[in-house]
């Protein structure tokens, strides 16, 4: 019940498109999700985060749509860019729990 | 440069031994957490420190520890370590209301 399902593993897309990668969740005490991106030889690093309470938050080309019914949200990234390229992880959290439970993984390319 | 500091980076040591690492959490930040990243198992909590004391558990094996000290700096102890606790180690620090930062991680090779 505490796991975070993502997909795809892994997604190309051409400069310019849209990169989409879905996660869906079990746990309704989830509070927070918010969505990390890892580059090579980096920590992940706080890309855009969404509580439940609104469906959805947008911060430039990045857009998080959230379903609360079906437990699922989304990270859309527009005009696609080859420095997009990199792992994303989407996550969730509990209130007061203090730890993130991560999806798997998504490693996005970047096609110029 | 994320403000969370981890040393080292890389390490490499053998079957049965036992490593230290070390992480400095974003100045003002009171809770450090620690986190493994493998390939199989993917980005796992392992323990969280909020000004000195333990306050949330993840799935961290008996043969770890971690402690946290009044500098607000953590260290994370693995012992008897096996070819299986290869993998990425990071730790992250929070200020409340905020996201996690996480600091570059210190890879770990056991061979």
């Amino acid at each position: 019940q505490q796991q975070v399902k993502q997909s795809p593993q892994s997604l190309i897309v051409q400069k310019g498109g849209i990169s989409i990668i879905n996660c869906a969740y079990e746990n309704t005490a989830f509070d927070y999700f918010p969505w990390y991106q890892q580059f090579p030889g980096k920590g992940p690093a706080l890309l855009i985060a969404i509580r439940p309470d609104v469906s959805e938050k947008k911060e430039g080309r990045f857009t998080i749509s959230f379903n609360k019914s079906a437990k699922q949200f989304s990270l859309h990234i527009m005009d696609s860019q080859p420095g997009d390229s990199a792992t994303y992880f989407c996550a969730g959290e509990i209130q007061g729990a203090q730890k993130l439970v991560f999806g798997q993984g998504t490693r996005l390319t970047i096609n110029p | 440069d994320s403000g969370v500091t981890q040393t080292p980076k890389h390490l490499i040591t053998a079957t049965g031994q036992r490593v230290t690492l070390r992480c400095s959490p974003r100045s003002g930040d009171l809770s450090v957490y620690w986190y493994q990243q493998s390939l199989d198992q993917g980005l796992q909590f392992l323990i969280q420190y909020y000004n000195g004391e333990e306050r949330a558990k993840g799935n961290i094996l008996e043969r770890f520890s971690a402690q946290q000290f009044p500098d607000l700096h953590s260290e994370l102890n693995l012992s008897s370590l096996e070819l299986g606790d290869s993998a990425l180690y990071f730790c992250a620090s929070r200020q409340w209301g905020y996201g996690y930062t996480f600091g570059s991680g210190t890879r770990l090779t056991v061979v």
